[in-house]
């Protein structure tokens, strides 16, 4: 079964200017996740979806963030303009469903953005 | 609010030598609790958790975890660590519905010498 697929791997931008990261989730994963991993710290989620919709967005800064998971199976993360504090990894997860009983997420490799 | 402390940023441990990584957390109701492993250039993988029953968790890869409700601690140990095991491990305390409510720690970076 392949995994979640992330792509670019690595991003080095200016600040100010814009990126756009992609996530391709396991096969039939209703849920995805997009979070992000700052040196030294652990992961926090930005945004849930649940199919196309979306379950949880309170921590995504949306001055400048932006997500869309359209027809419900691949995700793109914007961000507009960049700042240095974005510098982090970008990881996306996917899981059959949201509840933590019976499945679990699956984590993608990650983009590491830095932004100079 | 929840929360998630891992004391030790980073360890060394010999090859064959066993490993413990100390978690403590805070949360109002009964935790669900999480160990993943991050190797370099690597996702997060799931190696246990606990949501209730035996305070004691089996994993995989030889880890196993015990859940210490008076102590608000969810350790995770190993008896012989082989070399593979160098990662970065994180601790994470789930909201209750939603794998999405994750509250990680800053994770323990785990180097394994020879």
């Amino acid at each position: 079964e392949a995994g979640v697929a992330q792509s670019p791997r690595y991003k080095i931008i200016e600040k100010r200017q814009s990126v756009a990261f992609w996530c391709n989730p396991i096969s039939g994963h209703a849920t995805l996740y997009w979070y992000q991993q700052i040196l030294g710290q652990g992961p926090k989620l930005l945004i849930q979806f649940q199919n196309n919709g979306v379950v949880d967005d309170s921590q995504l800064p949306k001055d400048r963030f932006s997500a869309e998971r359209l027809k419900g199976v691949d995700s793109t993360l914007k961000i507009q303009p960049a700042k240095l504090e974005d510098s982090a990894v970008y990881l996306c997860a996917s899981s059959p469903g949201q509840g933590l009983m019976n499945t679990e997420a699956f984590f993608g490799q990650g983009t590491r953005l830095t932004v100079v | 609010a929840q929360s998630v402390t891992q004391p030790d940023i980073h360890i060394t441990v010999s090859e064959g030598a066993s490993l413990e990584l100390r978690c403590n957390y805070s949360y109002g109701a009964t935790p669900y609790l999480f160990w993943y492993v991050q190797s370099p250039g690597q996702g997060l993988q799931l190696l246990l958790k606990y949501f209730s029953g035996d305070t004691l968790v089996q994993g995989i890869k030889g880890f196993e975890a015990e859940f210490k409700r008076s102590q608000s601690s969810f350790n995770l140990r190993k008896p012989s660590v082989h070399w593979s095991d160098a990662a970065e491990y994180f601790c994470a305390v789930g909201a209750g519905d939603s794998w999405g409510k994750l509250q990680f720690g800053a994770g323990t970076q785990v180097v394994v010498t020879p």
